[in-house]
Parts: structure tokens; sequence; C-alpha cells
């Protein structure tokens, strides 16, 4: 069973700093890697779905990388606002399945 | 577009009864995927169907179960309903395959007393 680690499990930041979390997989056999982003009382939204080492992609202030060999994915915030709030979700399928495993996510709160 | 649409919102029920939980996906998406969320725990697949099919299946046991209508709306239906149901119930829909971005729905609150 693929595991799938984040981390930090939970980050206190000021406004304005930026910050980055991990995610770690121990295995390079997969399809895609996918991050979310999970407001309470929101449904989770969808940021990123890299399939390449080496990829990367941006969404205005957030950035993500893809380490395939070294079996990691960072997630960055660019000067974290307020309302980055929430919390951060990877997920990856396995080439033997066609679903989605979670890691528990890295719950970012920033501070005015 | 509209988007991922679960009914109802919030549910109590008591042990040993079951329940049926409903999610309708965004247009033209085919496939549908259910997921479990406790205190925690992380989101815990339990199934995915495609044009009617269960394509994957998580480790939950038999008293969780699903289908897929024709028009891709999907039922989760959980039977004998113990304490450790209550969580959030989450459904996604995506186009095809593991390389689409999913799409979640608002998920449905659970309370099993």
């Amino acid at each position: 069973i693929l595991n799938v680690e984040q981390s930090p499990q939970s980050l206190h930041v000021q406004e304005g700093d930026s910050t980055n979390f991990t995610c770690s997989f121990p295995s390079s056999n997969f399809y895609a890697l996918h991050w979310y982003r999970w407001e309470t009382a929101k449904s989770p939204e969808a940021l990123f779905v890299m399939t390449l080492n080496g990829d990367e992609k941006k969404k205005g202030r957030i950035s993500a990388t893809l380490n395939t060999k070294e079996g990691y994915s960072y997630l960055y915030i660019k000067g974290s606002q307020p309302e980055d709030s929430a919390t951060y979700l990877c997920a990856l399928c396995p080439y033997n399945t066609d679903k989605l495993i979670f890691g528990t996510g890295t719950r970012l709160q920033v501070f005015p | 577009k509209a988007g991922v649409t679960q009914t109802p919102r919030y549910l109590i029920k008591t042990r040993g009864q079951q329940v049926t939980l409903s999610c309708s996906p965004i247009s033209g998406h085919r496939s549908v995927s259910w997921y479990q969320q406790t205190p925690g725990q992380g989101l815990q697949f339990l199934f995915e169907y495609f044009s009617e099919t269960q394509r994957n299946k998580g480790n939950f046991p038999g008293r969780f179960s699903g289908r897929q209508f024709s028009n891709s709306r999907s039922e989760m239906n959980v039977s004998t309903l113990e304490l450790g149901d209550s969580a959030l119930y989450l459904c996604a829909s995506r186009t095809v395959d593991s390389t689409d971005t999913q799409y979640f729905g608002p998920g449905t609150r659970l309370t099993v007393l």
C-alpha cells in the first residue's frame, strides 16, 4: 500500500511570510500527483495535477514542484495572506490502480 | 457549469439503520468517486464508478455499496450503520482518469447515534 506523507502537520505564519510544505512518497510508480486546498466548510479545491518528474506548476502566488526520483513534491506559497488559511492535501494515483491515495494534509494558518 | 452537488448535506441516523447518499457530477464527467473523512483520518477512498461500472474499490466492508446511473449520477448506500460510520462523505467527479482534475462536492455530514 502506497503511503503518502505530508509535513508539517500544521503551520502558523504571519501575513506576508512565504511558506512551503512537503508531500513524500516511497515510489515513483504513479500516474499523477494532485494538490488540493481545503478551506473549512467548503469543498476541496483542485490546485495542480502533476505527472512528470521535474514538473513545475504555478497559480498566482502558489507553485508546486515534483521530484519523482527522490520521492517528494513541494508546494510553495509566496507572501501568504489570511485567505490562504486552509488544509493543503496531496494525493497520488499508483500505477496498479486508478484511485487517489491522500495524505493527511498540512493545515496552514496565516495571521494578519 | 454547475459544480458537483450532493444531497442531503446533513443526516442523522441511529445504529442499525441504513442510509443512501446522492451525488450529481459535473455535466460531461463520467467518473464519480466517493471518499470518507473521519476526525484524525485523511480522505479514505471508498469506490469509483465509471460508465455505470465500479472501477475501483477501497478497503471498506461490504456494508458500503454504491451504484451509478446512466446519467452519471451516483448513490452510495451504507447498511446496518455503526457509530464509526459518522463522517463526512465526499464525492468527486472527473472526465475520465487519474490525470484529470477531480472536482469535489460539498459533502454529506452523517451522524450515527
